[in-house]
């Protein structure tokens, strides 16, 4: 019953560097997003994906780039990491784009990442 | 432009008190309201509400809508120190945009 599996926990990148957050969910869901958390500003949708082979943009996509080549994994690269994208990270997933499903999102545990 | 907007920011009661949350919106195509709990880590789903004036019940927890005043409301009654969480509120129209939170702490 492992539901959306984010790797990793914790991470601390050099300006510059690059990483790649993983994320897998193993209930067959269709959408799939990632979401960052600032301190006292909500949760920002960065990318999300409608299927294998699809995704597309949300609020803030800058500076990250995703992919989905399988229904079950939709990792978010960083390219060139920038102190600004010091955030926790979440990943989460539906079985439809408007909730009908009546349960909401599935969200993963977060990846604290600290860029210094 | 979009927005959900929680209050307050942060709350502190003593177990047994009773709380209410608020969360306000404005969007277009609002399909549906949403309430997480966020502890440590992930949130968790609470209550999705779609029709005014239906109240949705959880234990102690219960949240209503209003479309026309265009707010929802969480409340716990007979609080417990594991009520104190983050609460998060996030409306779905095209997209979720979630509120920035009400930190809640229960003392003992």
């Amino acid at each position: 019953n492992a539901g959306v599996t984010q790797t990793p926990k914790f991470r601390i990148l050099k300006i510059g560097q690059s990483m790649t957050l993983q994320c897998a969910q193993d209930m067959n869901h269709n959408y799939m997003y990632w979401y960052r958390q600032d301190p006292g500003m909500g949760l920002k949708l960065i990318y999300y994906s409608v299927g294998a082979g699809i995704t597309d943009k949300g609020e803030v996509p800058n500076g990250y780039n995703v992919s989905r080549s399988t229904t079950e994994d939709f990792p978010l690269r960083l390219e060139l990491a920038a102190p600004s994208q010091t955030s926790v990270y979440f990943c989460a997933s539906s079985l439809d784009r408007t909730g009908a499903d009546n349960y909401g999102y599935t969200f993963g545990s977060g990846t604290r990442l600290t860029v210094v | 432009e979009d927005k959900v907007v929680q209050s307050p920011l942060s709350l502190v009661v003593h177990e047994g008190d009773t709380v209410t949350l608020n969360c306000s919106y404005e969007v277009t195509n609002f399909r549906s309201l949403l309430w997480y709990k966020q502890e440590k880590k992930a949130p968790t789903f609470l209550f999705m509400l779609t029709s005014s004036g239906i109240e949705k019940k959880s234990g102690r927890l219960s949240s209503i809508l209003d479309k026309k005043e265009l707010f929802s409301i969480l409340n716990i009654t007979a609080t417990q120190t594991g009520d104190s969480a983050v609460y998060l509120c996030a409306v779905h129209n095209n997209d979720m945009r979630f509120g920035a939170g009400t930190r809640l702490t229960v003392k003992p």
